[in-house]
């Protein structure tokens, strides 16, 4: 089975660009959730998906960021414009819904490999 | 709010130690995770706990969920360098904000053989 799929997987660009990430989450997960990993806050939450309706976009930094979900295969992070305090690694997870896979399927996520952005 | 702290932060032993790596909060959690990350990959699911006291074994590695589910520990016994990695505790928010989980900052292993 395919797992959480990111692309791209590494991005260089210029500070004031436009920077799109994207994700497809595992077939049959119904939540998703993009994070960024820095070392020095460690793993953030910034927004999540249930059913594709944003659920909780407290962790979005700011307005230059925004996230979609146009149907349950697809969801983009897009920063515009990018500065160099948005360079981290971004990772998107999928959760299957509670329950489907019996009593350990506890908002477990599953975790693609990530997009190290840097931005210059 | 609820928040996880996990400590130590960095550990670095030699091969064949045991350790422990904690996870605490003053906060209840529905289910507690931990999670393991290697360097260019994404967090991996080691375990999830649910009920209190729960103790769960995974080879060589021991989770406990606290007894009042605010607190877990991992003990790793006779640590290998293929243990090496990044582990998360993930507590379930307790309400169930959608499958929201709480992570902890991290500990950061590193075993020398």
């Amino acid at each position: 089975d395919a797992g959480v799929i990111q692309s791209p997987r590494h991005e260089v660009t210029e500070m004031g660009q436009e920077v799109t990430l994207r994700c497809k989450p595992i077939s049959g997960h119904n939540s998703l959730f993009w994070y960024r990993q820095t070392m020095m806050r460690g793993l953030e939450l910034l927004i999540y998906f249930n059913n594709n309706v944003p659920i909780d976009d407290s962790g979005m930094p700011e307005d230059r960021f925004s996230a979609k979900m146009p149907n349950a295969s697809f969801s983009t992070l897009k920063i515009q414009p990018s500065e160099p305090r948005d360079s981290a690694v971004y990772f998107c997870a999928s959760s299957p819904p509670r329950g489907s896979g019996g009593t350990d399927s506890y908002n477990e996520q599953f975790f693609g490999p990530g997009t190290r952005l840097t931005v210059l | 709010t609820q928040l996880l702290e996990q400590s130590p932060q960095f550990l670095s032993i030699q091969e064949g130690e045991n350790l422990t790596v904690y996870c605490n909060s003053s906060s209840v959690f529905s289910s507690l995770q931990w999670y393991r990350q290697e360097p260019g990959e994404g967090p991996v699911l080691l375990v999830t706990v649910v009920t209190g006291g729960e103790v769960k074994k995974l080879k060589r590695l021991t989770f406990q969920f606290g007894d009042a589910r605010k607190d877990s520990s991992l003990h790793i016994t006779a640590a290998q360098p293929g243990d090496t990695g990044l582990y998360l505790c993930a507590g379930g928010a307790i309400y169930n904000q959608g499958g929201k989980l709480i992570f902890g900052q991290g500990t950061e292993l590193s075993v020398k053989p």
